[in-house]
């Protein structure tokens, strides 16, 4: 049973980076065939696709975010972990790491989700 | 980009009612389409994927149908835990992943 665990600062400053990480288990990343992504839910409201990447490190972004996200992997620690610079208070949400399936991306594992918040 | 629009927002239905979710795409899509429950508080969970294919270990009062554009999520008889909100999202483009805005469903 594959499982997904997030961890990271649940406070960031404004203009700072956020960083969080998952960690998989019942399951290698480098056995491919998984898209490894990042999903956040604001307050209230619904689901949005931050981007995903694949084992060998190809990623690919939402547009509206792109400029401003770095999804990286660690194989040798069946981690990834995501980075979102230039946060401000519209970026409080929960994170969710999930896993997507290979050209056919629905999410069939995801971790619990974590709640950051963008404050001073 | 494509959009996808759900209806209606919210839902009030009767335990032991049909219960239907419709989710549109802008532009057609196949069947590249997935279904999520989200209870409150908890973790979306994955329904229905290739818009009719139920994910192992759902209950089979979940069905789903449609392609191209249209599609629906059909509960054939409410029950109480099935209180959520449900998320429609499209997959026909691994560089574009997009959810509905999400079904509200509530006991009456």
């Amino acid at each position: 049973q594959v499982q997904l665990q997030e961890s990271g600062p649940g406070l960031v400053k404004p203009s700072q980076t956020l960083s969080l990480t998952c960690t998989v288990s019942g399951g290698s990343i480098s056995s491919g065939g998984y898209y490894w992504s990042w999903i956040r839910q604001h307050p209230g409201k619904g689901l949005e696709w931050i981007g995903y990447i694949y084992y060998s490190g190809s990623t690919y972004y939402n547009p509206s975010l792109k400029s401003r996200v770095t999804i990286s992997v660690d194989t040798s620690k069946n981690q990834f972990s995501l980075k979102l610079s230039s946060v401000t208070a519209a970026d409080t949400a929960v994170y969710y790491c999930a896993r997507g399936g290979m050209w056919k991306v629905y999410f069939d594992y995801w971790g619990q989700g974590t709640l950051v918040t963008v404050s001073s | 980009d494509i959009q996808m629009t759900q209806s209606p927002s919210s839902l009030s239905a009767s335990v032991g009612d049909r219960v239907t979710i419709t989710c549109r795409a802008s532009q057609g899509i196949s069947n590249y389409l997935a279904w999520y429950q989200q209870k409150p508080g908890k973790v979306p969970k994955l329904l229905i994927y290739a818009a009719s294919t139920l994910q192992s270990g759902v209950p089979s009062r979940f069905s789903g149908s449609g392609s191209g554009t249209d599609f629906t999520l059909t509960i054939s008889s409410l029950q109480p835990e099935d209180v959520a909100t449900y998320y429609c999202q499209k997959y026909n483009s691994a560089l574009s992943i997009t959810f509905g805005q999400g079904t509200r469903l509530e006991i009456k």
